[in-house]
């Protein structure tokens, strides 16, 4: 199958301080990929649609100058948490599609922000 | 508007007996629905899926799940729990084909 690649796995950060996150399909294109949050023993909650060459499209309730959103290229998404808090400290996870309404999911990132 | 409600938060049984994992859908239009499984600091990975074609749909791990339009359901079951089936499963409906909205998710603990 498909397969999605996350870096860091893993990020412990000052607050304060900016972190990017980077979503790779490794072995497909993908001009959607997307980026979802999950709180510890919570579901997943999708931040935003990250469009290749385009804006990333935001949820409601997501701020769009604080989760950074770059799809630079079609194997590539970046999620950058500007200014990131403690309360910004979260588990993300990216996917992104092969074939329609199949989405292959990232291993994620665990983020800690102290 | 697209939503999913898993009916359980936590199911535990014993080894060896069957699984059934519920989930009721809520969807404007005829819906793609998903069953994800994540183990613990794992990724997600698919189960299987319903994108309108046969209502029972087999899975991996000798899963399955049948979509039942009168009633709005998307369980999953397994005949025979399994040690390694211990984790978190999630049902997903999907909207425009691909953006996907998430249960709460069930814990499922098998008990040796």
């Amino acid at each position: 199958g498909a397969v999605v690649s996350q870096h860091p796995s893993w990020v412990i950060c000052k607050s304060g301080t900016s972190v990017k996150i980077e979503c790779r399909s490794l072995d497909f294109q993908a001009t959607t990929m997307f980026w979802y949050r999950q709180f510890p023993k919570q579901s997943l909650m999708l931040m935003a649609t990250s469009n290749e060459g385009s804006k990333a499209t935001y949820e409601q309730g997501v701020e769009k100058d604080k989760f950074l959103i770059n799809h630079a290229s079609l194997t590539l998404s970046t999620l950058t948490v500007t200014s990131a808090h403690p309360e910004d400290s979260s588990f993300y996870i990216c996917s992104a599609g092969l074939e329609w309404e199949t989405q292959y999911f990232g291993p994620g990132t665990r983020l800690l922000v102290l | 508007a697209q939503s999913v409600t898993q009916l359980d938060s936590h199911v535990s049984v014993s080894e060896g007996t069957p699984v059934l994992l519920r989930c009721n859908y809520s969807s404007s239009y005829s819906p793609s629905l998903f069953w994800y499984v994540q183990h613990p600091n794992k990724g997600l990975q698919l189960l299987l899926k319903y994108t309108s074609a046969a209502t029972l749909v087999k899975g991996i791990n000798g899963f399955e799940a049948e979509f039942k339009k009168s009633e709005t359901s998307f369980h999953l079951t397994k005949p025979s729990a399994h040690m390694s089936d211990a984790a978190e499963y999630f049902c997903v409906v999907s909207k425009r084909g691909n953006q996907f909205y998430f249960g709460t998710g069930t814990s499922l603990t098998v008990i040796p």
